[in-house]
């Protein structure tokens, strides 16, 4: 089967880094995708990785391994506005993604 | 990017009848997705939906019971037919401007309640 692992929840202080990790096991992969979701709203882009290495956006980073199937996202700076659901999703192909559980992030003051 | 609105944004349907959930996107797009979300859960894929074609449906969901309409780039239609309690959840389009399904912009959902 197919499945993408990553933490349930999350909770760190503001100011602080996380990493929200994420490994796959997938038929086809073509890149991994980051997507932020709060509570009762619509899931929005947050980053992509299609080859080994980091990626960064601002106060987000994203990294990929795809010898490990294994990727990170990186969040610095925490402010209170990131807590939020954070899914981890894999493109394998076919115009087909697969996402992951979610990691729900709790930001305390 | 792309903006996308849903409608409606919210029901409440009694067992056995049928909803029709609107997708509109503000520029034309080849590829849109229709999702389903339980509150809490993953995203899980129902169906792709591209203009010109039939929808192409995962495993587990079939069109009698999602049936899917895209009459042109900027619209498309999700209904969910003979609705029971286990189809209470929230339903998603997205959208992929490019050719792939690296990134993806979703509209706000339709949360669906049925009684």
């Amino acid at each position: 089967g197919q499945s993408l692992e990553q933490p349930s929840e999350v909770t760190a202080v503001e100011g602080a880094i996380v990493q929200i990790n994420c490994t796959y096991q997938t038929s086809g992969f073509y890149g991994l995708s980051w997507y932020q979701q709060h509570d009762g709203g619509a899931p929005t882009f947050l980053s992509y990785n299609a080859l080994d290495g980091l990626e960064e956006t601002g106060r987000f980073s994203s990294f990929l391994s795809r010898s490990d199937s294994y990727g990170y996202l990186l969040l610095q700076e925490l402010q209170m506005k990131d807590s939020a659901s954070y899914f981890c999703a894999v493109n394998t192909g076919g115009f087909k993604t697969i996402f992951g559980a979610g990691t729900r992030l709790f930001v305390k003051a | 990017s792309a903006v996308i609105s849903q409608k409606p944004s919210r029901d409440i349907c009694q067992r056995g009848t049928s909803l029709t959930i609107q997708c509109q996107v503000d520029s034309q797009v080849t590829m849109m997705f229709w999702y389903r979300q339980q509150p809490g859960q993953s995203l899980t894929l129902i169906a792709t939906a591209n203009q010109g074609s039939e929808a192409t449906y995962e495993s587990g969901f079939v069109i009698d019971k999602f049936p899917i309409s895209r009459p042109n780039l900027t619209f498309s239609t999700l209904t969910v037919s003979n609705m029971s309690p286990e189809d209470s959840s929230i339903y998603l389009c997205s959208v992929e401007p490019g050719l792939s399904t690296d990134t993806q912009y979703f509209g706000p959902g339709t949360r669906l309640t049925v009684l």
